[in-house]
């Protein structure tokens, strides 16, 4: 089984409508992360946290929000999504501990490709 | 500027040639480098950590150069299934992600 997932894997919808994405990981890792991939500009950070209670923003947080509901799941919603946030979305997880080498060293889930109409 | 900057490619060599990307960054207080790969539709996966000394891993040197705020990544005796994006990684606060660099090794 994959340690981190991501669920849906691929989302169509229109704009204006709520869409929530979500991701659970079993690896214990502490901090998980929200990005978005486009052609061209690579990945870039949405949101992140280090902890249940901890949430932060990344580049590009405008028009998103995040939910650490357990230490093992983050979600990234869209409260009225627009075309331009068609996208790839990629959740990760890191170990602050770096028990099992670079604490840095960041586990991707396998993406969620969303369009946005 | 971007913060992370690497020549998009696409690179196109021949199988057991050697191939070197570069790649540029602009925030000089970044503490850690790394490599990721990138194949076609899936997520990154960890390369290579970057070490101030340079670091080697079988085929895979990666060498940093802080005074420069140069990063770069050689790959010798290219084999069919290192064809990938190579993502160019760069930790300050947070990492910032290069566009990535997109090999293709071809028979």
């Amino acid at each position: 089984d994959a340690d981190v997932t991501q669920t849906p894997r691929n989302r169509i919808t229109k704009t204006g409508k709520r869409i929530m994405l979500e991701c659970s990981q079993t690896k214990g890792h502490d901090r998980m992360y929200w990005y978005r991939q486009d052609p061209g500009l690579g990945l870039r950070l949405i949101y992140y946290s280090f902890d249940v209670k901890d949430i932060n923003k990344g580049e590009i947080s405008d028009g998103y929000s995040v939910s650490r509901q357990a230490q093992a799941k983050f979600s990234l919603s869209l409260e009225s999504a627009i075309p331009n946030q068609t996208a790839l979305y990629f959740c990760a997880t890191s170990d602050r501990k770096g028990l099992a080498g670079d604490p840095n060293e960041q586990f991707f889930g396998p993406g969620t490709r969303l369009t946005v109409l | 500027r971007k913060e992370v900057e690497q020549d998009p490619g696409p690179f196109n060599v021949p199988e057991g040639a050697t191939v070197a990307f570069n790649c540029t960054y602009s925030n000089s207080a970044s503490q850690s480098f790394f490599w990721y790969r990138q194949d076609c539709r899936k997520e990154p996966k960890l390369l290579m950590s970057v070490y101030s000394s340079g670091n080697e891993d079988g085929r895979f040197t990666a060498q940093l150069n802080r005074a420069s705020q140069y990063i770069s990544l050689l790959i010798r005796d290219s084999k069919l299934s290192d064809s990938a994006t190579y993502l160019c990684v760069v930790n300050y606060n947070d990492m910032r992600f290069g566009a990535g660099t997109r090999l293709t090794v071809k028979p």
